[in-house]
C-alpha cells in the first residue's frame, strides 16, 4: 500500500495527450517538490520532472508536471509508442519519526 | 557523464546479511547537496525507497526498515555501501542506487542489481 496514490493503469491513442494523477497528502506533496520517473520495461528507471514542472536537459517538452494542494499530475502530449512505460511519482514525507522519500504504487502507461 | 553501477551478491539465504555497493562516476560525494540513495523494486511491483546519504554524512532511513539497515559512504573510492539484515524471501527485489541533488530527485539511477533470497 504505497503513501501515494497513482492509478494503475491509463491508456491512450498515438499522438494523444494523457494525465496521470499522484495524490498525497499534507504531509508529503502538500509540503514537498515531486518528481516523476518513467521506467521503460525492463530498464531501471528515469527522471522526467522535478521540482513539480521542471525537466531535466533531454526530456522533451512532451511532458509536463504540475501540483495542486496535496495532488500532482504528469501530462504527456503527443504520445508515442515508446512511451509505453511505468511511471511513478516521488516526494519526501515528513511524516512518522524523520523525513523519508515515498513512491506512489506506478501507473502503468499503454499507447493502444 | 554521470554513472552509478550496483555490485553485491545475487543470491543470499534467509537471516542473512546483504551488503550492495555501488560504485560511481562523474560526480563527487564531497559536494554540498549531493546525496547517494538506494531504492528497490521487487519483481512486478512499484518502487520502495530505503535509504539516503548526504555529502554531509546524514543519513536517512526508510522508517519500516531502519532497524534493518545500514548506509555509508566512502568518498575517496567514490563508493557507499547498503547493509540490510535479517534477509528474507519478501526482500527478493531489484536494488537500484541513484544520485540525489537537494529537491531535484533521483537522477541518474545505476542499472540495478537483482538480489534473490531463498534457502
Amino acid at each position: 500500500q504505497s503513501v501515494l496514490t497513482q492509478p494503475p493503469s491509463v491508456s491512450a491513442a498515438p499522438g494523444q495527450k494523457v494525465t496521470i494523477s499522484c495524490s498525497g497528502s499534507s504531509s508529503n506533496i502538500g509540503n514537498n517538490y515531486v518528481s516523476w520517473y518513467q521506467q521503460l520495461p525492463g530498464t531501471a528507471p528515469k527522471l522526467l520532472i522535478y521540482e513539480n514542472n521542471k525537466r531535466p536537459s533531454g526530456i522533451p517538452d512532451r511532458f509536463s508536471g504540475s501540483k495542486s494542494g496535496t495532488s500532482a499530475t504528469l501530462g504527456i502530449t503527443g504520445l508515442q509508442t515508446g512511451d509505453e512505460a511505468d511511471y511513478y511519482c516521488g516526494t519526501w514525507d515528513s511524516s512518522l519519526s524523520a523525513p523519508h522519500v515515498v513512491f506512489g504504487g506506478g501507473t502503468k502507461l499503454t499507447v493502444l | 557523464q554521470i554513472t552509478l553501477k550496483e555490485s553485491g551478491p545475487t543470491l543470499v539465504k534467509p537471516t542473512q546479511t546483504l551488503t550492495l555497493t555501488c560504485t560511481f562516476s562523474g560526480f563527487s560525494l564531497s559536494t554540498s547537496g549531493v546525496g547517494v540513495g538506494w531504492i528497490r523494486q521487487p519483481p512486478g511491483k512499484a518502487l520502495e525507497w530505503l535509504a539516503l546519504i548526504y555529502w554531509d554524512d546524514d543519513k536517512r532511513y526508510s522508517p519500516s526498515l531502519k532497524s534493518r539497515l545500514t548506509i555509508t559512504k566512502d568518498t575517496s573510492k567514490n563508493q557507499v555501501v547498503l547493509t540490510m539484515t535479517n534477509m528474507d524471501p519478501v526482500d527478493t527485489a531489484t536494488y537500484y542506487c541513484a544520485r540525489a541533488v537537494e529537491t531535484m530527485g533521483f537522477d541518474p539511477w545505476g542499472q540495478g542489481t537483482l538480489v534473490t533470497v531463498s534457502s
